[in-house]
């Protein structure tokens, strides 16, 4: 167990809908990561806060938005869903900024768009 | 642009033999390197990682890496393989540590 929770485990729905994933970091850890790994795409980074500031951002589409709050809890928007999306969304923490800094997984949330 | 390439998506070997996966990577700048570990059904974990100094690293459950500059290569070893070493591996490579790219990943399958 990394200590990272995520939540919803499972999430179904159709195109069209928006979702919001949440995780939650580790005790103590002010950096939080998104992930998205899916058959066609593979890992993908898409962004990174720390302590409540956007740090990095990859390839993350602009229909995906994520904020970090003040308790440090993190939540994923995906919104416009498309078949494409359906994948499975990772969250890991840290304690520093740097992507450099050992990450610690969540076990993920598999989202499937129907 | 940074790429990873994995190459062999699949892997096996018998148990006690050596595990060696294959990780080449582009950078355009002095890379930092990882290898994660990913078994069914859970999140991805650490084994090992190159920042600076010394190009050989040493991880989790007995695996190793060396950093070799002159082959952009970041191969992943284990001298004896064990059943519970079956899962998915992953390297990836950031750049300046603002962004993070995966391979495509490795299967890697143990016989008894």
């Amino acid at each position: 167990d990394s200590g990272v929770t995520q939540t919803p485990k499972h999430l179904i729905t159709a195109t069209g809908q928006r979702v919001t994933l949440r995780c939650s970091p580790r005790s103590g850890d002010l950096s939080v990561y998104w992930y998205q790994q899916s058959l066609d795409q593979g890992l993908q980074f898409l962004i990174q806060y720390y302590n409540g500031e956007e740090r990095a951002k990859g390839n993350i589409l602009e229909r995906f938005s994520a904020q970090q709050f003040p308790d440090l809890h993190s939540e994923l928007n995906l919104s416009s869903l498309e078949l494409g999306d359906s994948a499975l969304y990772f969250c890991a923490s840290s304690t520093q900024q740097g992507l450099t800094d050992t990450q610690y997984f969540g076990p993920g949330t598999r989202l499937t768009v129907l | 642009a940074q790429s990873v390439t994995q190459l062999g998506s699949h892997v096996s070997v018998s148990e006690g033999a050596l595990v060696l996966l294959r990780c080449n990577y582009s950078s355009s700048v002095p890379p930092y390197l990882f290898w994660y570990v990913q078994y069914p059904n859970q999140g991805l974990q650490l084994l090992l990682k190159y920042t600076t100094g010394a190009t050989l690293v040493k991880g989790i459950n007995g695996f190793e890496a060396e950093f070799k500059k002159s082959e952009t290569s970041f191969h992943l070893t284990k001298p004896s393989a064990h059943m519970s070493d079956a899962a998915e591996y992953f390297c990836a490579v950031s750049d300046n540590g603002n962004q993070f790219y995966f391979g495509t990943g490795t299967s890697l399958t143990v016989i008894p």
